[in-house]
């Protein structure tokens, strides 16, 4: 079963980059890493979803290294507004079930 | 608007007593799931189903019950709540389930407190 460890929080403030790792050292090869913010009392949302090698969107960028056992979610330039949690989530295929497997989640608290 | 509905958003029931919480999406998602969130525990899925009477275990299926008789409906039952079945509940759909490309659409939220 893929896996995946993130840290439980992390403190930044406004302006600066931010990078949250994951690890998923049992990443199957034809899974996808994907990123999802979650605020207080909502569902989590899409952030940035890649394979290999880098992703970038208006969001945020995406860094995977050859091995695929980590990722690196960077957000650039964070507001008090990206205060969330974030999850990194990796597709487990068993057979022909795919059972979808949440990371622990990163609190991301951004300071003024 | 495509989009995953959940119902009721709030409950508070006594423990024993059946309920259902609904969930439909408008997008013709093959798979759909059911998650619950407790602090510090993160997201932990309840059951999912590739489609229309296929479904199956999550890593915390106990105590809940499921069925997909339709394409876009996903209901949750909790046949005799207990408190510790207190919690948020998510329920998400995606395309086909794959990790291929695919992002989870996740409703709303049901906060059930079990009393």
């Amino acid at each position: 079963l893929a896996k995946t460890t993130q840290p439980i929080s992390m403190d930044s403030y406004e302006g600066q980059e931010v990078n949250i790792t994951c690890s998923h050292n049992n990443i199957a090869t034809n899974d996808y890493i994907t990123w999802y913010q979650q605020f207080p009392s909502q569902g989590p949302r899409f952030i940035i979803q890649g394979y290999k090698t880098k992703v970038t969107n208006e969001v945020a960028s995406l860094f995977i290294p050859a091995d695929r056992k980590s990722s690196t979610l960077s957000l650039p330039r964070v507001s008090l507004s990206d205060t969330a949690v974030y999850y990194c989530l990796v597709g487990d295929r068993m057979d022909s079930s795919y059972k979808l497997i949440f990371g622990s989640g990163t609190r991301l608290l951004v300071r003024p | 608007e495509a989009q995953v509905t959940q119902n009721p958003r709030y409950l508070i029931t006594v423990t024993g007593k059946k309920l259902t919480v609904t969930c439909s999406q408008n997008m013709n998602h093959e798979y759909m799931s059911w998650y619950r969130q407790d602090p510090g525990l993160g997201l932990r899925q309840i059951y999912y189903s590739m489609n229309v009477e296929v479904t199956d275990k999550g890593d915390v299926p106990e105590g809940y019950k499921v069925s997909r008789k339709e394409k876009r409906n996903f209901p949750l039952i909790l046949e005799s709540p207990s408190p510790n079945q207190t919690s948020l509940y998510f329920c998400a759909s995606s395309l086909q389930g794959r990790a291929v490309g695919e992002t989870q659409y996740f409703g709303p939220g049901t906060r059930l407190l079990v009393l």
